[in-house]
C-alpha cells in the first residue's frame, strides 16, 4: 500500500468554526508532513513530524495546531481561520526525514 | 540557504516532441534531489529521484542527471505525450537543513495533439 489518503476532499468553513483535516497512511513511515499549496505555486512547509513528535515549525500561526496520534495518522486542527488560509491542504510522508515524499491527493479549504 | 530554481514556464509542445525543463540548486549539504509531478486537481506525485553525484534517475520515459559540477537536475523526455501535461516541480532535501524539503517554482507544462 503506497498511498497517503485525506479526508475530507473538500472542506468550507467560517472564520469562527473549528474543524480537522486527517492524514493516514500505512507505509510504515516515520516522518510526516503538512504542507499549504496556493493556485499556480509549489507547496509550502507548515509542519513536520519525525517519529511522532513535531521537528518542524515553519512559524505556522497558531489558528493551525497538528496533532500526531500515533505513527499512521496525522490531524490538523483549524480554529479561527482567515480567508486567505483558503488553499490546498497536503498531507505527505515518507520513510525517513530527507527521503522521497508521498503525497495525499489534498483537501481544498474554503475560509468564508 | 537551500534554493531550487527552475526555468520558466510554462512550455508548450506538441506531441512527440522533446522535452528538456532545466533545474538548479543551491544547498548547504548533499542534497537529494527530486522531481515530482502533479496534475490537475490531484496532490504531487514522485516522478524520479537522485541521491548521488552523476546518478540518474528515470521513470516513465522521463530522465533526469545529477550534476554536481553544475548543480543540476534538469529533466528530459524524448517523445511528450498529451498525458504529460501537467505541473512540474524540481525540489532537494538536505539533511543538513533538518531533511527539509524545497520546491521550485514548478513549470506547467502543455502538451497538445
Amino acid at each position: 500500500d503506497t498511498e497517503v489518503t485525506q479526508t475530507p476532499k473538500h472542506l468550507v468553513m467560517g472564520m469562527t468554526n473549528k474543524k480537522s483535516l486527517k492524514c493516514e497512511q500505512h507505509m510504515g513511515h516515520r516522518a510526516m508532513y503538512w504542507y499549504k499549496q496556493k493556485a499556480k505555486k509549489p507547496p509550502e512547509l507548515m509542519f513536520v513530524y519525525s517519529y511522532e513528535k513535531l521537528s518542524i515549525n515553519e512559524s505556522v500561526p497558531s489558528r493551525f495546531s497538528p496533532e500526531c496520534p500515533n505513527s499512521s495518522l496525522l490531524n490538523l486542527h483549524l480554529h479561527a481561520l482567515q480567508p486567505e488560509d483558503s488553499a490546498l491542504y497536503l498531507c505527505a510522508s515518507s520513510h525517513r526525514t530527507g527521503y522521497e515524499q508521498y503525497f495525499g491527493p489534498g483537501t481544498r479549504l474554503t475560509v468564508t | 540557504g537551500d534554493s531550487v530554481t527552475q526555468m520558466e514556464g510554462p512550455v508548450t509542445l506538441s506531441e512527440e516532441a522533446f522535452l528538456t525543463i532545466n533545474c538548479t540548486y543551491t544547498a548547504t549539504g548533499y542534497p537529494s534531489l527530486f522531481w515530482y509531478v502533479q496534475y490537475p486537481g490531484e496532490g504531487l506525485q514522485l516522478l524520479l529521484k537522485a541521491t548521488k553525484a552523476d546518478d540518474k534517475g528515470s521513470n516513465k520515459g522521463f530522465e533526469a542527471t545529477y550534476r554536481k559540477e553544475t548543480t543540476s537536475f534538469h529533466l528530459e523526455k524524448g517523445s511528450v505525450q498529451v498525458s504529460d501535461s501537467a505541473v512540474y516541480f524540481c525540489a532537494l532535501s538536505d539533511l543538513a537543513n533538518a531533511g527539509k524539503s524545497t520546491f521550485g517554482d514548478g513549470t506547467t507544462l502543455t502538451v497538445k495533439p
